[in-house]
């Protein structure tokens, strides 16, 4: 069974930084593409970044180029988003989902809350 | 990226069939086969109900369909039930080096 389970959201502060991770299990996690999508509360969805299976490419939407980074470890089933420079806009669900610039996002993490305020 | 266009809500009466469209641009949905549907029930995670225009993953119903006519891509509901009501966000590819982009999300009612 896939599993993606996010962690590491919680409240911070205007500029501050964050480091989300993204366990996978279910999978042959070294041959997918992962990605990150977010939702502002009531909003719809955002595709933040994603990653190629071998990482050696990364996308990342204008909103957060240059303040965001993606990465992955394969050894350990897990990808990462770090960020930087957190502005309130940036509050809201981070989900993890397998898949990549195709547009494939088959499996779904459950998302952690990101909330960015004084 | 601008966000693809849908309507902001569709809604039917259990066992009628609903459409929602997904308008964007010859750069996008227009310009390749790679529009995907996502289902979202409040509270919990987008689940993937079609991807590449017209497939459905393994254990989505076939009363789901999708089509792409132009730069407009469409989900179709037939026989709508109670649980299909739920958010519905559309998903295309926009090109290499480019992520995809979503819709702006259609909220159906089954009345």
């Amino acid at each position: 069974e896939v599993q993606l389970l996010e962690s590491g959201g919680g409240l911070v502060q205007p500029g501050g930084s964050l480091r989300l991770s993204c366990a996978a299990s279910g999978f042959t996690f070294s041959s997918n593409a992962m990605s990150w999508v977010r939702q502002a509360p009531g909003k719809g969805l955002l595709w933040v970044s994603a990653i190629t299976a071998t990482g050696i490419t990364t996308y990342y939407a204008d909103s957060v180029k240059g303040r965001f980074t993606i990465s992955r470890d394969n050894s350990k089933n897990m990808v990462f988003l770090q960020m930087n420079g957190l502005r309130a806009d940036d509050t809201a669900v981070y989900f993890c989902a397998r898949g990549g610039s195709s547009g494939r996002l088959d499996y779904w993490g459950q998302g952690t809350l990101v909330t960015v305020s004084p | 990226q601008s966000a693809l266009t849908q309507p902001p809500s569709a809604s039917g009466s259990p066992g009628q069939s609903v459409t929602i469209s997904c308008t964007g641009t010859s750069s996008d949905v227009g310009g390749y086969n790679y529009v995907s549907w996502y289902q979202q029930h409040p509270g919990k995670a987008p689940k993937l109900m079609i991807y590449e225009v017209t497939q459905r993953p393994s254990g989505i119903p076939d009363r789901f369909s999708g089509s792409k006519s132009g730069n407009t891509a469409s989900l179709t509901v037939s026989g709508l039930q109670p649980e299909d009501e739920a958010d519905y966000y559309c998903l295309s590819y926009a090109g290499a080096n480019n992520l995809g982009v979503f819709g702006t999300g259609t909220k159906v009612t089954v009345l």
